[in-house]
């Protein structure tokens, strides 16, 4: 079965540290992966996917991910954290059962903290 | 291009009621994708419709369920409720073809009393 998971709930990063988030995921065929963050009261934005190509994916924001196969990681990188970077982090795969839809399968979330 | 908006933003219902949940995608995309966010289960989804037809459907009771209109916009409709049902429903928007990525609406917030 196919899956994601974050292994943290919290991140805690000082202001102007880099920051990772991880990501690893479970999937039987080439995967699908996005990065998605939610700030309190509102929907998901999208960050950056995954799709193929280059495994170092820049995306909105500042932020990048690294794609690892062999480990099938997809961490949420950023050099430099910023204070309002501070929300709920969401990692998600396609789910390749389901063909061509829309179908998401997501991981738990994490809750980056960026202290000043 | 306006973002997926959903309305309506806050919803206070008590077991037992319906409710419908309204969604319009993004100008131009076709496929509009339902999910659950709750503390406990995180996001789920629910399902995905596209011109007009169900592509894929969630694991939950036939309670829930949805529809999309020839512009495009979408209602989901959920009967009976429960106090379970509390929760944020986002509506997600894309092109439908090809894998591009989804644009989430701001959500509605369903509490069941």
């Amino acid at each position: 079965a196919q899956s994601v998971a974050q292994p943290e709930d919290q991140v805690n990063v000082a202001e102007g540290n880099p920051l990772t988030v991880k990501c690893t995921y479970s999937v039987s065929g080439n995967p699908y992966l996005f990065w998605y963050v939610q700030y309190p009261n509102r929907g998901l934005q999208f960050l950056l996917k995954y799709i193929t190509g280059d495994n170092l994916v820049k995306g909105s924001y500042g932020f990048e991910a690294e794609f690892n196969k062999s480990q099938t990681s997809f961490h949420l990188k950023k050099p430099s954290a910023l204070v309002s970077d501070s929300a709920l982090y969401f990692c998600a795969v396609r789910d390749e059962s389901s063909g061509n839809t829309g179908k998401l399968i997501f991981g738990q979330g994490t809750t980056l903290q960026v202290k000043p | 291009k306006a973002g997926v908006t959903q309305t309506p933003r806050y919803l206070i219902k008590t077991r037992g009621q319906q409710v419908t949940l309204s969604c319009s995608p993004i100008s131009g995309h076709r496929s509009v994708s339902w999910y659950q966010q709750t503390p406990g289960q995180g996001l789920q989804f629910l399902f995905e419709y596209f011109s007009e037809t169900q592509r894929n459907k969630g694991n939950f009771p036939g309670r829930f369920s949805g529809r999309q209109f020839s512009n495009s916009r979408s209602e989901m409709n959920v009967s009976t409720l429960e106090l379970g049902d509390s929760a944020l429903y986002l509506c997600a928007s894309r092109e439908g073809t090809g894998w591009k990525e989804q644009f989430f609406g701001p959500g509605t917030r369903l509490t069941v009393l």
